[in-house]
């Protein structure tokens, strides 16, 4: 079945470090990926999506490209701030099968030091 | 506009007892869905509805789980004979439609419930 494997924390950086967090995926479609964000103590906020290949998402300074040949969508930030500090869930949508539900990975906990 | 809404945000009750978590979509989705957040478990979805169409239930752990939507709009999860290990943060979710293009699921805060 569909699945979605991301590395496993917690990620700790230095501010302004750069940061990489891996997601590669399985899925029998043609899936939309996406990564979503939680701040301590809030919900989950989507962060970016992209819906075909080569399609990157962006936003607030995160990037993750749609690689099909390589099924991953690593998320990447030059410069990463103590705000920045999350857990972050990669998550696919594929529309081969009959549901339309959102698979998760487990979650990546990065923590920004000052 | 108002997001995704739930209540209660915690709660609190003892084995064997029945609970109901409320969910309140963003005006105007078409599609709900309820997922589970857990320890052992990661993020793992229960149920999705669309429209008047027969809900997908496909994720739901045991017939002690059932949700409804009601009008279109508000969702009721129920728990019977809550068991220790549904302890959890339920988390609701709605979008504009099912299709790709519009498909971003907007999250709720959650429910967080502890089964004593």
């Amino acid at each position: 079945g569909d699945s979605v494997t991301q590395m496993e924390g917690p990620v700790t950086l230095s501010e302004e470090a750069f940061l990489t967090i891996n997601c590669t995926y399985t899925a029998t479609g043609y899936p939309s990926l996406f990564w979503y964000v939680q701040y301590p103590g809030e919900g989950l906020q989507l962060l970016l999506k992209a819906t075909k290949a080569d399609d990157k998402g962006s936003n607030k300074g995160f990037e993750a490209t749609y690689r099909k040949e390589t099924t991953s969508f690593h998320l990447e930030k030059g410069s990463v701030q103590v705000s920045d500090s999350a857990v972050y869930f990669c998550a696919l949508r594929d529309y081969g099968g009959a549901t339309n539900k959102l698979i998760f990975g487990t979650g990546t906990l990065l923590a920004v030091q000052p | 506009g108002a997001g995704v809404s739930q209540s209660p945000s915690n709660k609190v009750t003892e084995k064997g007892k029945d609970v109901e978590l409320r969910c309140d979509p963003i005006s105007g989705h078409t599609a709900l869905y309820w997922y589970r957040q857990s320890l052992g478990q990661g993020l793992e979805f229960l149920i999705y509805f669309q429209g008047n169409s027969a809900p997908d239930k496909s994720g739901l752990p045991s017939d002690r789980f059932s949700a409804e939507r009601t009008g279109g709009s508000v969702s009721t999860l129920t728990i019977q004979r809550t068991q220790q290990e549904d302890s959890a943060v339920y988390l609701c979710a709605s979008s504009q439609t099912s299709g790709r293009a519009a498909d971003t699921q907007y999250f709720g805060p959650g429910t967080r419930l502890t089964v004593l």
